[in-house]
């Protein structure tokens, strides 16, 4: 697609409930990320992947997050056991590939728990 | 390991004076070091890049900014102000064996005034 397409843009949820973030990278690019950004804070980094493998899954906070890319294209972030901490603006972005090259990041989605 | 520190959390200036948006690094090895603007409830844009070509870097909207590696700084200068330049920037490291983990800084407001 023309950019990196994140879904859903909203998302409100109860404690305890598990909830799926979408995200669709700009075609051909290898590379695809995903940050979590607080209010007031600069994104954090989670997982990225190259290609179908996550190279790096150092920032993912604790066994609940788990993050898959099974064809190299669409990833889907998934949440289990939601916490009101969890609430954040989630950001997926794209790259060529892995490297120095910056970026191209999707608007986000919003995540509320409740 | 890597770090970035944004000096100033609120920038104000008045239109058409210069923009000066600080920021210091910290890197185990050559950085690739990037700024990146966000508009209100836009995604995050990337707005130059430093991966240790020339050491002035210009970037979009008439931005630019400086690598010294003495000094540990890459600061985002534009000569003269518009409104539409208010938003949050962020500085951003990455490189060596974290290629594809990036480190953002805390943001920068930058405010415009009439």
């Amino acid at each position: 697609g023309a950019g990196v397409s994140q879904t859903p843009s909203n998302k409100v949820t109860e404690k305890g409930k598990y909830v799926e973030l979408r995200c669709d990278p700009i075609s051909g690019h290898t590379a695809l990320y995903w940050y979590r950004q607080s209010l007031g804070q600069g994104p954090e980094f989670l997982i990225y992947f190259q290609g179908t493998g996550a190279a790096d899954d150092s920032g993912l906070p604790n066994d609940r997050f788990f993050a898959v890319r099974p064809e190299g294209s669409v990833s889907t972030l998934k949440i289990q056991r939601t916490e009101r901490g969890d609430s954040a603006v989630y950001l997926c972005a794209s790259s060529l590939n892995a490297g120095g090259n910056g970026y191209t990041f999707g608007s986000g989605t919003r995540l509320t728990v409740v | 390991a890597q770090s970035v520190t944004q000096l100033d959390s609120h920038v104000s200036v008045s239109e058409g004076t210069p923009v000066l948006l600080r920021c210091n690094y910290s890197s185990s090895y050559s950085p690739s070091l990037f700024w990146y603007v966000q508009h209100p409830n836009k995604g995050l844009q990337l707005l130059l890049k430093y991966t240790s070509a020339a050491t002035l870097v210009k970037g979009i909207n008439g931005f630019e900014a400086e690598f010294k590696k003495s000094e540990t700084s890459f600061h985002l200068t534009k000569p003269s102000a518009h409104m539409s330049d208010a938003a949050e920037y962020f500085c951003v490291v990455s490189g060596g064996t974290n290629a594809g983990k990036s480190t953002f800084g805390d943001g920068t407001t930058l405010t415009v005034k009439p």
